[in-house]
């Protein structure tokens, strides 16, 4: 089955630690995206890349970082730089621009304490 | 700058009801519009999209949604509510080569 995997499904880290979170497609999609969702607030997105090797920042791009080596990857690493950390974090992909529908991944709880 | 309202943080409705959740958004140009449904702790599944071929748009699960443009509305109707609807809905908006604005979502309740 095609589809998009995020690992793990619950992270747990201590205030001050980096942490990488997993996003992982085989729909042989070009564009990915990360998106984070804090209650009542929507999706905000922090990173997307439409190409490999291509990568741009979001809205809430501060404190996180990202890498596209290769099209069916696309880590998210949540630095110590980043505040706020605690959330729910969302990966997606689409064949291509802002106009196709996105494909999103169950996603990864992260809690900093 | 495009961005959306979803009017309502809760919505809640009694089983057989119909399901009307607001959207308006703001755009400069004709927009793409989407509605996503979330289910607890899940990742989000497309309900609908409207890209101008149609002004009513019918989606899965019995979702339809009608494009208004003297409005700026999307709003999001199911006939008749069941329990399996009890979800949060996102309405979402992209202007040609602009990245996808979210909504801050709707959660519905769906009452026996």
């Amino acid at each position: 089955d095609g589809g998009i995997t995020q690992s793990p499904k619950y992270l747990f880290r201590k205030e001050g630690q980096n942490v990488t979170l997993s996003c992982e497609q085989n729909l042989n999609h070009d564009a990915m995206y990360w998106y984070r969702q804090d209650p009542g607030q929507g999706l905000r997105l922090i990173y997307y890349s439409q190409i490999v090797n291509d990568f741009q920042k979001g809205d809430i791009a501060e404190g996180y970082s990202v890498s596209r080596e290769k099209k069916e990857s696309f880590p998210l690493t949540v630095t110590s730089a980043q505040k706020n950390p605690t959330a729910f974090y969302l990966c997606a992909s689409s064949p291509g621009g802002w106009d196709y529908e996105q494909y999103f991944g169950p996603g990864t709880r992260l809690t900093v304490t | 700058a495009q961005s959306v309202t979803q009017l309502g943080s809760h919505v809640s409705v009694s089983e057989g009801a119909l399901v009307l959740l607001r959207c308006n958004y703001s755009s400069s140009v004709p927009p793409y519009l989407f509605w996503y449904v979330q289910y607890p702790n899940q990742g989000l599944q497309l309900l609908l999209k409207y890209t101008s071929a149609a002004t009513l748009v019918k989606g899965i699960n019995g979702f339809e949604a009608e494009f208004k443009k003297s409005e700026t509305s999307f709003h999001l109707t199911k006939p008749s509510a069941h329990m399996s609807d009890a979800a949060e809905y996102f309405c979402a908006v992209s202007e040609y080569g602009n990245k996808l604005v979210f909504g801050a979502g709707t959660i519905l309740r769906v009452k026996s």
